[in-house]
């Protein structure tokens, strides 16, 4: 059972553009909801969390936004650059991670020049 | 500060054999937690440490196994090795552990022949 779907699995954005990654959610005993980006060769960075008492968290120009009802979370990535050319993982654990980090499938995202 | 340090980077082995992962946490992290990562089935967990107790368990069998010393370097084991257990094996360390503030390792990357 998948805990934590993640979509698109892969996204092509415009140098410039919002790139946009959706995650559902089916526990509601999770609390925590980080994201992590991962380049190749290299393992997954923690980008930016939240938790469900938020509704959005912004870091630069990173922002989460949290639907507790539906509960679905997303990431924007703002004026998208090539650097950000990676794959992004939405994740979440619940009552301080009994069960580790349940992570999405993963989104491959490419930023064109 | 150093990073998580994972040895070694890559690894062949034969179906039957075992193999010993290592990873070395950030200094003054008490908690290290594995990941498996395949193309099919994503980012799983695995197990958690937090000083040398093993604190939680991801659903694999018992021929995976680890530890943790005082000094909080961790080690896994996989015994009878098989084909499937082909992988990039992540190491995450953490002060608080529970899949908080997780830095990741850049991993070992199993392959099974």
């Amino acid at each position: 059972q998948q805990q934590v779907k993640q979509s698109p699995q892969s996204l092509i954005v415009q140098k410039g553009g919002i790139s946009i990654i959706n995650c559902a959610y089916e526990n509601t005993a999770f609390d925590y909801f980080p994201w992590y980006q991962q380049f190749p060769g290299k393992g997954p960075a923690l980008l930016i969390a939240i938790r469900p008492d938020v509704s959005e968290k912004k870091e630069g120009r990173f922002t989460i936004s949290f639907n507790k009802s539906a509960k679905q979370f997303s990431l924007h990535i703002m004026d998208s650059q090539p650097g950000d050319s990676a794959t992004y993982f939405c994740a979440a654990s619940k009552g301080g991670g009994a069960d580790g980090l349940t992570f999405g499938k993963g989104t491959h995202l490419i930023i064109q020049p | 500060k150093a990073g998580v340090t994972q040895t070694p980077r890559y690894l062949i082995k034969t179906r039957g054999q075992q193999v010993t992962l290592s990873c070395s946490p950030i200094s003054g992290h008490r908690s290290v937690s594995w990941y498996q990562q395949t193309p099919g089935q994503g980012l799983q967990f695995l197990f958690e440490y937090f000083s040398e107790t093993q604190r939680n368990k991801g659903n694999f069998p018992g021929r995976f196994s680890g530890r943790q010393f005082s000094n909080s370097r961790s080690e896994m084991n996989v015994s009878t090795l098989e084909l499937g257990d082909s992988a990039l094996y992540l190491c995450a360390s953490s002060d608080r552990g529970g899949g908080y503030g997780y830095t990741f390792g850049s991993g070992t990357r199993l392959t099974v022949v």
